[in-house]
C-alpha cells in the first residue's frame, strides 16, 4: 500500500489564491519530499524536508512536517495558472544504500485565470 | 550539471513482443538509479533500483527485468510484454541519503 496519501485528490482555485495540499504517512521516515508533475512529463523535485525539520520555504512554496502526526503540508501562495499540475509527496527511508521512496497518488491542482 | 536521458518517449508494442527502455545519466558518478511505473492518474510504483554496476534489486515480482551494464546506464527489459505492462515508465537518479530524485521525461508504453 502507498505510504504517502495526499488530500485532496483534486483542487480547483483561482489565480492569486493559496493552495494547500496535505500528505499523511504511516511509518518513520528519514525525509519527506514534494514533487510536481506536468501532464505527461517526469516529476520535478520541489522541496525535501528532513525528519528533524519542521518547516521549509522555497519561493512561493512552504512545506511543514509534523512527525508526531505523521503528516506534511505543501502551501503554494499567490497561485498562478502555470502552477496547474499534479503534486506528489514521497516519504523516504534510507536503507541498504538507497533511498526507498514511497509516493502517494497525488493532488491534481487546477489554477484558473 | 547533471542530466538524465530516457528514450523512447512513446512506444506501442504488441502483446508478446520484447521491450527495452534505456536511461542514461550524465554529469555524476555512481548514482543510485531507479525505475518507476505510473498508472494513469496514480502515484508511482517502484519497480527496480540499483546502487552500482550489476547490482539490481526488485521491489515487486513482475514480467520485467532491469540491468545496469555501465555506471550511468540503466535498462528496463521484458522478453514478452503483457497488456498489463502498459503505463508510464520513469527513470530517476539520486546521489545518496537525503538527496532528491531527478527524473527523466518518461516513456509512455502502450501494449496492444
Amino acid at each position: 500500500s502507498q505510504q504517502g496519501e495526499e488530500d485532496p485528490q483534486a483542487l480547483s482555485i483561482q489565480e492569486g489564491e493559496n493552495a494547500t495540499m496535505n500528505c499523511s504517512y504511516k511509518t518513520s521516515i528519514n525525509n519527506l519530499q514534494w514533487y510536481r508533475q506536468n501532464s505527461g512529463r517526469g516529476l520535478v523535485h520541489l522541496i525535501l524536508i528532513r525528519s528533524n525539520e519542521r518547516e521549509k520555504h522555497s519561493g512561493r512554496l512552504r512545506v511543514t512536517l509534523d512527525t508526531s502526526k505523521k503528516s506534511s503540508s505543501l502551501l503554494i501562495t499567490a497561485s498562478r495558472a502555470a502552477d496547474t499540475a499534479s503534486y506528489f509527496c514521497a516519504t523516504a527511508r534510507f536503507s541498504g544504500g538507497y533511498n526507498k521512496l514511497i509516493f502517494g497518488a497525488g493532488t491534481r491542482l487546477a489554477v484558473h485565470p | 550539471s547533471q542530466t538524465i536521458h530516457q528514450w523512447p518517449a512513446t512506444l506501442v508494442q504488441p502483446v508478446g513482443s520484447p521491450l527495452s527502455l534505456e536511461c542514461t545519466v550524465e554529469g555524476t558518478s555512481n548514482p543510485n538509479l531507479y525505475w518507476y511505473r505510473q498508472a494513469a492518474g496514480r502515484g508511482l510504483q517502484l519497480l527496480f533500483y540499483s546502487v552500482g554496476i550489476g547490482q539490481i534489486s526488485s521491489e515487486v515480482p513482475q514480467n520485467l527485468s532491469a540491468s545496469r551494464p555501465q555506471d550511468r546506464q540503466f535498462i528496463l527489459s521484458s522478453k514478452k510484454l503483457l497488456l498489463s505492462d502498459s503505463g508510464f515508465y520513469l527513470c530517476a537518479w539520486e546521489g545518496g541519503s537525503n538527496s532528491p530524485l531527478h527524473f527523466g521525461n518518461g516513456t509512455r508504453l502502450t501494449v496492444t
